[in-house]
């Protein structure tokens, strides 16, 4: 399958700091990409998502920018809280079919 | 939002036997789900893509005989591990699309499966 991938395994940040994440993917074609949010022993949970005809969206406190030039999307949130604590994934898909996930960012908020 | 629930949390079993997960869908339909496998750590590899009424499409590695994928209606779909060895010890996790969005895609709460 596609290749998506991270480049920083383990982020720690402070509460109230703001974070980024990032994401590497390869295949040109995707034309949508989710971020998900993996808490210890759960499913990931839906965060936001973006298609390529956009380069930002925004939500309540995230953030994705898509560079579909460079093929690299990142997650931004702001004022970090410890309940943001967990494994971030991106995910890309093409045409609706299946979704390939990257290898995942840990992030540490210190209270 | 939409729930998708797996059944079981969690599973032990003897090595040999095998072991059947099921992915329901709750308040939607969904005429694909799909089956992923977490190790410790790792991301999430998409082993097969079930499709309602036909035969599931597995990812190159991934041996359709030992993981056999059934999706019988719109709502269930069930992955059976079958001859289960400590190897195939993981974290399954199935999504499902919704038909009327057809894009995001709902994820159960996965299944632990320690074979021993």
């Amino acid at each position: 399958g596609e290749s998506v991938g991270l480049h920083l395994p383990t982020l720690s940040v402070q509460e109230g700091d703001n974070s980024i994440i990032n994401c590497a993917y390869s295949n040109s074609a995707s034309d949508y990409f989710i971020w998900y949010k993996q808490e210890s022993g759960k499913g990931p949970q839906f965060i936001i998502d973006i298609r390529s005809n956009m380069d930002k969206r925004q939500g309540q406190r995230v953030t994705v920018l898509l560079n579909k030039t460079v093929k690299h999307l990142s997650l931004q949130i702001a004022a970090t809280q410890p309940g943001d604590s967990a494994v971030y994934f991106c995910a890309e898909n093409e045409n609706f079919n299946k979704f390939y996930f990257g290898s995942g960012t840990k992030l540490n908020v210190k209270p | 939002g939409a729930v998708v629930s797996q059944h079981p949390s969690w599973v032990i079993c003897k090595s040999g036997t095998s072991v059947k997960i099921e992915c329901r869908s709750l308040d939607f339909q969904a005429t694909t789900m799909f089956w992923y496998r977490q190790f410790p750590k790792q991301s999430l590899m998409l082993m097969a893509t079930s499709n309602e009424g036909s035969k599931a499409t597995y990812e190159q590695g991934v041996e359709k005989d030992k993981f056999l994928i059934n999706h019988a209606s719109l709502t269930l779909s069930t992955l059976t591990v079958t001859s289960a060895h400590p190897e195939d010890s993981s974290f399954y996790i199935c999504s499902a699309r919704d038909i009327v969005r057809n894009t995001e895609a709902f994820f159960g709460q996965g299944t632990r499966l320690t074979v021993v």
